[in-house]
């Protein structure tokens, strides 16, 4: 099946610091989505991303949906303690999917005052 | 509007007990997913509805079975449980194919002893 590879798996930064982290696919996906999980909640979308090469932004938050449509990258800037979670890709095939996500393992972010 | 809920929030069960864990969705949503959350893994869909009467099986359906009698209800059900069963479930909806952005309920913790 399908398989997405977050990284990195664990990040430990300092406030106002910035923060990258990217998922590679060995499948095409027609969207890419990044949503973020608070402790004990569940995920929240962050951004959805439609178009290959397109760049979207939501408040200090980037990503970017690879050209060969195989990874996506997300930004953080300048970030704040709640920034704190787990950030997770998913992609979507499209078509007959049934709006079926794949994830990746996710990105656990601690954000130190 | 209460979005997605869940019941229970935690649960104990032993080794062969079974238990349904209930979602309820109030936006009218026609597609809903349950999905389980384990350490390293992502999130990885376990059954989904595409419609009041209708259920699949998505990546891990063995051991659960499904029902949606109501559009805003989707109920997972453990017959038998198993310590592979211990998990963090997620439910989920959307609106129709097509339509990303999925709604997560706050998640039910599982505990199989």
């Amino acid at each position: 099946g399908q398989q997405l590879n977050q990284s990195p798996q664990s990040m430990f930064i300092q406030e106002g610091e910035d923060v990258s982290m990217n998922c590679t696919s060995s499948s095409i996906f027609n969207t890419w989505l990044w949503y973020k999980q608070d402790p004990g909640e569940g995920p929240v979308l962050l951004i959805a991303l439609y178009k290959a090469g397109e760049l979207t932004s939501n408040g200090r938050l980037t990503a970017q949906f690879g050209i060969t449509r195989k990874d996506s990258f997300l930004n953080i800037s300048a970030s704040i303690p709640s920034d704190v979670g787990i950030y997770f890709c998913a992609g979507q095939v499209g078509g007959t999917s049934y709006g079926k996500l794949t994830f990746g393992q996710g990105t656990i972010l601690t954000v130190h005052p | 509007n209460a979005g997605v809920t869940q019941t229970p929030k935690f649960r104990v069960l032993k080794t062969g007990q079974s238990m349904t864990l209930l979602c309820a969705q109030d936006m009218n949503h026609e597609y809903m997913y349950w999905y389980r959350q384990d350490p390293g893994m992502g999130l990885r869909l376990i059954h989904y509805s595409v419609g009041e009467g209708t259920t699949a099986k998505g990546e891990v359906p063995d051991g659960y079975n499904v029902s949606r009698l109501k559009k805003q209800n989707f109920l997972l059900g453990l017959e038998s449980a198993a310590p592979s069963q211990t998990s963090v479930y997620f439910c989920a909806s959307s609106y129709w194919e097509g339509q990303e952005t999925q709604y997560f309920g706050p998640g039910t913790r599982l505990l199989v002893l």
